[in-house]
């Protein structure tokens, strides 16, 4: 596709479920970052892939967290046993080489 | 880990400058970029600049980078109402961004 695909857009989930983000990149793309940017905030790094290298999770907040991507094609945001505290929109956003990150729309998450 | 700050809120009024200012913590940054997002928008890249450099003009944007102080701002000369909107300045570090709380730009008429 021309751009960074999010799915779905809006998530509304019950406290406890799991969810699964989805992301779809530029084709090409090496780079992979997902970010959280909860209501009025910055953006809060989770995790980058970079091709086929071991990922950098330092910013996954808990281990209820986790995140997939096989070598340079779709990604996938699991939390699992959803809180409050998690309703913020996800952002994905890929990178070539050298180049400037492409953001996706994001995925509104919001637990009741 | 690096920190990247940014102040929360400049407000100006429209055909004035603009300055929005960054400050990050460390000093083997590869790229610096501004990202701007509008209202129930996504993140759109503004300009970016090489660490090498010091100074990048794109139209109304002027970017500076103070490696020493490790300063970056972003001016945008005759501000305009359109360019109400966040703005965030990201570090590039080796592959990782990360990326500043963000500046909410508001312009009056």
């Amino acid at each position: 596709g021309a751009g960074v695909s999010q799915s779905p857009s809006n998530k509304v989930t019950e406290k406890g479920k799991d969810v699964e983000l989805r992301c779809d990149p530029i084709s090409g793309h090496t780079a992979l970052y997902w970010y959280r940017q909860r209501l009025g905030q910055g953006l809060e790094f989770l995790i980058y892939f970079q091709g086929n290298s071991a990922p950098d999770k330092s910013g996954l907040p808990s281990d209820r967290f986790s995140a997939e991507r096989t070598g340079e094609s779709v990604s996938t945001l699991t939390i699992q046993r959803t809180q409050q505290e998690d309703s913020a929109v996800y952002l994905c956003a890929t990178m070539a080489l050298n180049t400037e990150a492409f953001f996706g729309q994001g995925t509104r998450l919001t637990v009741v | 880990g690096e920190d990247v700050e940014q102040s929360l809120f400049l407000s100006v009024r429209e055909g004035d400058s603009s300055v929005i200012n960054c400050t990050y913590t460390d000093s083997s940054s590869t790229y610096l970029y501004w990202y701007k997002q509008e209202p129930g928008a996504g993140l759109q890249l503004l300009t970016y600049i090489f660490s090498n450099m010091d100074m990048k003009q794109d139209q109304r944007l002027t970017v500076l980078l103070n490696k020493k102080d490790k300063h970056l701002s972003l001016r945008i000369a005759d501000t305009q109402t359109g360019d109400s909107a966040i703005y965030f300045c990201a570090d590039r570090l080796g592959g990782k961004l990360i990326f500043g709380q963000g500046t909410e730009l508001s312009v009056k008429p």
